[in-house]
């Protein structure tokens, strides 16, 4: 099967800028994650949809920051107006879930790099 | 909130010695898993852990999850060049569904 697939995988924009993240997960996957790495550190959670509702969004930074999922499908990570500290890789991840209380290892997608100048 | 605590931070061995990472939870971790990011990559899902005082084992790796679901460790024997790379836990609790929380990862680097 396909792996989940971000694009692009680097983007080097301006403070003030917009950018938009994308992430085919793989499919039948109804969990879909996006997580933060930023300079090395831990991974952060940012948020879960399922299907194409919002699951949980307590990671989300602040207002700047927009995640919409499309008919349960594809997902964008929309950051505006970008700021310096936004910069670092941001990795989906998608899942199954099997019943209550059973849960698979995510799949992770290779990450966008987002540099803030 | 739910913290995963993961030391050390860094590790550098020389190849064919073991390696050892420690993952601590401030709360009770309904499940805990792995992940292995390689230089440039992304994480690897590797192993997940459900039962108290669970062990598992993937060749070299050997997995542990403590009496009391707070804490977890993953061993690596004789390790190898292939072997480097960042090593994550991540884990649940009841009320935290379907989001893992990650530990800061320890890095690994093996002298050949």
């Amino acid at each position: 099967e396909a792996g989940v697939t971000q694009f692009p995988s680097h983007s080097v924009i301006e403070k003030g800028q917009t950018v938009t993240l994308r992430c085919d997960p793989i499919s039948g996957h109804d969990n879909l994650y996006w997580y933060r790495r930023v300079m090395g550190k831990e991974i952060k959670f940012l948020l879960h949809f399922v299907k194409e509702s919002k699951q949980d969004e307590s990671g989300m930074p602040n207002n700047r920051f927009l995640a919409e999922r499309t008919g349960g499908t594809y997902s964008t990570l929309k950051v505006q107006p970008a700021e310096l500290e936004d910069s670092g890789v941001y990795f989906c991840a998608s899942s199954h879930t099997v019943g209550t209380g059973k849960y698979y290892g995510y799949t992770f997608g290779s990450g966008t790099r987002l540099t803030v100048v | 909130g739910q913290q995963v605590m993961q030391i050390p931070q860094y590790q550098h061995v020389q190849e064919g010695e073991d390696f050892t990472t420690y993952c601590n939870s401030s709360t009770t971790l309904s499940n805990i898993q792995w992940y292995k990011q390689r230089p440039g990559g992304h994480p690897v899902f590797l192993i997940q852990l459900v039962k108290s005082g669970e062990v598992k084992k993937q060749k070299r790796l050997t997995f542990q999850f403590g009496e009391a679901k707070k804490n977890s460790s993953l061993h690596i024997t004789a390790t190898q060049t292939t072997d480097v790379g960042t090593y994550f836990c991540a884990g649940r609790t009841s009320v935290s569904g379907q989001k893992l929380v990650f530990g800061q990862g320890t890095r690994l680097t093996i002298n050949p």
